[in-house]
């Protein structure tokens, strides 16, 4: 079965600086995708960027972008100039083709001014 | 553009009375999902659905719960007698595989509170 780590329970950054959010997961599969949401106080799950595992170019979404490194499993976020409205909790989550999505615990990420 | 919909947004009921959760997914999409997040923790996967029928599901999915695709818009997840640790937020997803969407992209409702006393 696959699982997800998200090792930062929470983070806080500077408004207008660089925060990297960190995943993990461990799986046998070779095809699969891997995304991040964002869940803001609202509870909504937002899509926030999208990769595919056979891509070996890193997805970038605007100001986040995404460290994809297929064989040591991991697939951090970096959101770049940090605005108040990133604030939100994030999860990291994997999906086999076709499949359900699995999610990490999630890190809560505070920006502030 | 288009988005999953969900109704109610908060429901309260008592311990042991039956609860229907409603989602309209996105009009082209085929595949359905239901999640869960108790407050505080992850969000765990229920059901999945497609054509028409139930195509994985969690250990978390018992008898007690059924999901059913009445018409050719509507996607809903019953709770036949919920438990007090029933009360989540219930999420409805869809997607829409191999699309022009980019497909294998899950998107999201807003979800519904289920509040179980």
């Amino acid at each position: 079965a696959q699982t997800v780590t998200q090792s930062q329970p929470e983070m806080s950054v500077q408004e207008a600086e660089t925060v990297t959010l960190s995943c993990t997961y461990d799986t046998s599969e070779n095809n699969y995708y891997l995304f991040w949401y964002k869940q803001p106080p609202s509870r909504q799950m937002i899509l926030v960027i999208r990769q595919e595992a056979y891509k070996q170019q890193n997805a970038t979404e605007n100001r986040f972008s995404v460290n994809f490194q297929k064989a040591a499993k991991s697939f951090s976020l970096k959101i770049s100039d940090s605005q108040l409205g990133d604030t939100a909790m994030y999860f990291c989550a994997f999906m086999k083709y076709g499949n359900k999505l699995v999610f990490g615990a999630g890190t809560i990420l505070r920006v502030k001014s | 553009e288009p988005e999953v919909t969900q109704t109610p947004s908060h429901q309260v009921t008592q311990m042991g009375q039956e609860v229907i959760l409603r989602c309209v997914p996105i009009s082209n999409h085929l595949y359905f999902y239901w999640y869960r997040q108790i407050l505080g923790q992850k969000v765990e996967f229920l059901v999945s659905f497609y054509n028409n029928e139930i195509s994985e599901k969690s250990e978390i999915f018992d008898d007690q719960f059924s999901v059913e695709r009445p018409d050719g818009s509507n996607f809903t997840l019953k709770i036949r007698s919920t438990k007090l640790e029933d009360s989540a937020m219930y999420f409805c997803a869809s997607s829409d595989i191999g699309g022009p969407s980019g497909g294998e992209t899950q998107y999201f409702g807003p979800g519904t509170r289920l509040l179980v006393l």
